[in-house]
């Protein structure tokens, strides 16, 4: 267990479905990530809050919805997905220390 | 556009012998530079870092090089253990402004060492 807790591990969706991912950390850490590793891509990064202060990846598709309540929590709300947004969705997070980025176990997701 | 690359996607290396893990940038705001290991079903953890200002690093069995100049920094791993069969992600950070926190990473480079 690294500190940061994704729920849930996998995630079976329909192309007409609505979803959230789970994303908690108690480390204390005032910055919060999505990632998405994609087969044979780079982590890409998808949002991140850092001091309340959300960084959005403007490629990412609207269909991608983050909600961060507090600095603990950070969910990643999903609709209307396509195949192709089949990936490994990645949360982080960190105290500002480039080094003390901790990743959690990820969430499996696959649409159908 | 890709600002960071791992172009070799595997690596195989026998027990004992070194790993050489390459990664190439092409930001030259990035000036911090780190690797994670990636177990399957497991997230990325944190190996080791380096910043702009050294050409080198190292931590017991793992030295990471940086050349400036070239973009390029590698991971040698030496002597390399079966338990070192991970996947190595290539990330980097530039300082400052809207960038503050953000990696960014590479393909990523699944090494397998047979014992």
């Amino acid at each position: 267990e690294t500190g940061v807790t994704q729920t849930p591990r996998h995630l079976v969706m329909g192309m007409t479905n609505k979803k959230s991912l789970k994303c908690e950390q108690h480390l204390g850490h005032n910055a919060m990530y999505w990632y998405k590793q994609s087969a044979k891509k780079p982590l890409e990064l998808m949002f991140v809050y850092s001091l309340e202060e959300r960084v959005e990846n403007n490629s990412v598709p609207s269909r991608f919805s983050p909600e961060c309540p507090n600095s603990s929590h950070l969910f990643l709300h999903l609709h209307t997905l396509q195949p192709e947004d089949s990936a490994l969705y990645l949360c982080a997070s960190s105290p500002g220390d480039r080094d003390g980025y901790t990743f959690g176990s990820g969430t499996r997701l696959t649409v159908v | 556009d890709q600002q960071v690359k791992q172009n070799s996607p595997s690596l195989s290396v026998q027990e004992g012998r070194i790993s050489i893990l390459n990664c190439d940038y092409t930001n030259s705001m990035f000036d911090y530079f780190l690797w994670y290991k990636k177990y399957p079903a497991e997230g990325p953890t944190f190996l080791i870092s380096i910043s702009s200002i050294k050409d080198k690093n190292e931590d017991g069995r793992f030295t990471v090089f940086l050349n400036k100049s070239a973009k390029h920094l590698s991971l040698h791993i030496v002597p390399s253990q079966p338990g070192d069969s991970a996947v190595y992600f290539c990330a980097a950070s530039a300082a400052g402004g809207t960038s503050y926190g953000k990696l960014t990473f590479g393909q990523g480079t699944i090494l397998t060492v047979h014992p």
